[in-house]
């Protein structure tokens, strides 16, 4: 069955960076994209980016250009998330998930089908 | 940037109620809108795409209408396991937002 598993909690401090990281299995690693949401305490979600796992092409958030990169290790089938520059607002779960693709009524778009687990980033000085 | 707006916040319902919660888009989104249902300290869950897809696995209860600007999820008999927060989300153009949440509880 389709299973993403990410990375544990992380504690940082203001300024630094963080990576977290999600290993999907149960199907081919380069047939789907990858995303990545966040979602702070008692907030929404909020989606950042994503990958294509095939070739590395990423789509990021305008609202976390220049903070944000999303790789992706195609020997170990693992992506990354890294956010540099974090600040106290950036206290969330941080959430991977796989990428569906759907065509309806000559319409393309994108859902997300599978989750993973969550990793809470913890900033505080 | 397109806004994404759900109403209501919550609402209280009783096992074996119809429940309907709407999205509205700030300009039209045509059918690309997703509905998620998410369960405390659990990821979100699937639940429809383009607009009225169901998910697989996902019960015939749910269904999800509209297009353009306006979109609905309706539960038409809620059960004990629905009591959870649903997201509504436009899934064709960045940011792809997602809409502030309606919590669903137990009256």
């Amino acid at each position: 069955q389709v299973q993403l598993v990410q990375s544990g909690a992380e504690v940082t401090k203001p300024g630094a960076s963080v990576k977290a990281s999600c290993k999907p299995s149960g199907y081919t690693f380069t047939a789907y994209w990858i995303g990545w949401v966040r979602q702070a305490p008692g907030q929404s979600l909020e989606w950042m980016g994503w990958i294509n796992p095939g070739n590395g092409d990423t789509m990021l958030s305008q609202k976390f250009q220049g903070r944000v990169t999303i790789t992706r290790d195609t020997s170990a089938s693992t992506v990354t998330l890294e956010l540099n520059s974090l600040r106290s607002e950036d206290t969330a779960v941080y959430y991977c998930a796989r990428v569906k693709r759907w065509l309806q009524l000559g319409q393309i778009g994108e859902a997300l089908d599978h989750w993973g687990q969550g990793t809470l980033v913890t900033v505080s000085s | 940037d397109i806004q994404m707006t759900q109403s209501p916040s919550s609402l209280s319902a009783s096992v074996g109620d119809r429940v309907t919660i709407t999205c509205r888009a700030s300009q039209s989104i045509r059918n690309c809108l997703n509905w998620y249902q998410q369960k405390p300290g659990k990821p979100p869950k699937l639940l429809i795409y383009a607009a009225s897809s169901l998910q697989s696995g996902v019960p015939s209860r749910f269904t999800g209408s509209g297009s353009g600007t306006d979109f609905a999820l309706t539960i038409s008999s809620l059960q004990s396991e629905d009591f959870a927060s649903y997201y509504c989300h436009h899934s064709c153009r960045s940011p792809f937002p997602f809409g502030g949440g309606t919590t669903v509880e137990i009256k």
